[in-house]
């Protein structure tokens, strides 16, 4: 069964500084990750996606992914917080067989400090 | 740009009234999903269509019902609704062909079972 864990409930950082919101993965056979953001009040809008080549991917609003296989890892980072970086973040996972459901780690909060 | 609507962002209902959560998306996608989101649970997937008339069972699908009459229409149901119903309703849609699946969401609906 494919699994997400995202391990931290929230992460605190400053304005300015470099973040990293962790998501570790199990699935059998390849992976496809994705990272979504949730502004409060607000449906989740999706930010990027890993699906095969290089692993680090890039997405909207001047994020990134790193896809690590030997860890099972896919942390999404940017070198610089902004305020309006502050959300809801979700990591999600699903394999090559079409028939299996994305699976959505339970979300990590993101406050940016002024 | 993909825009999947729900038509209510709050709503408020008594326990065992009938409760219909509608759904309605403008990009032909083939895929539609129900979600709920709990503080500390994430996203848990409700109940997915494939196609019209076509209708799975999700994680979670107790106490629910979906319809999908029309491509872009898809409504949850609660049959009898219950305070444990109280929670934040997601939907969302896909394009089938794309196995790489990007999911795009509604605003949400906010229900209140009192």
């Amino acid at each position: 069964a494919q699994s997400v864990a995202q391990p931290e409930d929230q992460v605190n950082v400053a304005e300015g500084n470099p973040l990293t919101v962790k998501c570790t993965y199990s699935v059998s056979g390849n992976p496809y990750l994705f990272w979504y953001v949730q502004y409060p009040n607000r449906g989740l809008q999706f930010l990027l996606k890993y699906i095969t080549g290089d692993n680090l991917v890039k997405g909207s609003y001047g994020f990134e992914a790193e896809f690590n296989k030997s860890q099972t890892s896919f942390h999404l980072k940017k070198p610089s917080a902004l305020v309006s970086d502050s959300a809801l973040y979700f990591c999600a996972v699903r394999a090559l067989n079409r028939d299996d459901k994305i699976i959505f780690g339970k979300g990590t909060r993101l406050h940016i400090l002024p | 740009d993909v825009k999947v609507t729900q038509s209510s962002r709050y709503l408020v209902k008594r326990t065992g009234e009938k409760v219909f959560l509608e759904c309605v998306q403008d990009m032909d996608h083939e895929n539609m999903f129900w979600y709920r989101q709990d503080p500390g649970l994430g996203l848990r997937l409700i109940y997915f269509s494939y196609d019209v008339k076509m209708k799975e069972k999700g994680d979670i699908p107790e106490g629910y019902s979906v319809s999908r009459e029309k491509k872009e229409r898809f409504s949850l149901i609660l049959e009898s609704a219950s305070t444990n119903q109280t929670s934040m309703y997601l939907c969302a849609s896909s394009q089938l062909a794309t196995v790489t699946d990007t999911q795009y969401f509604g605003p949400g609906t906010r229900l209140t079972v009192l």
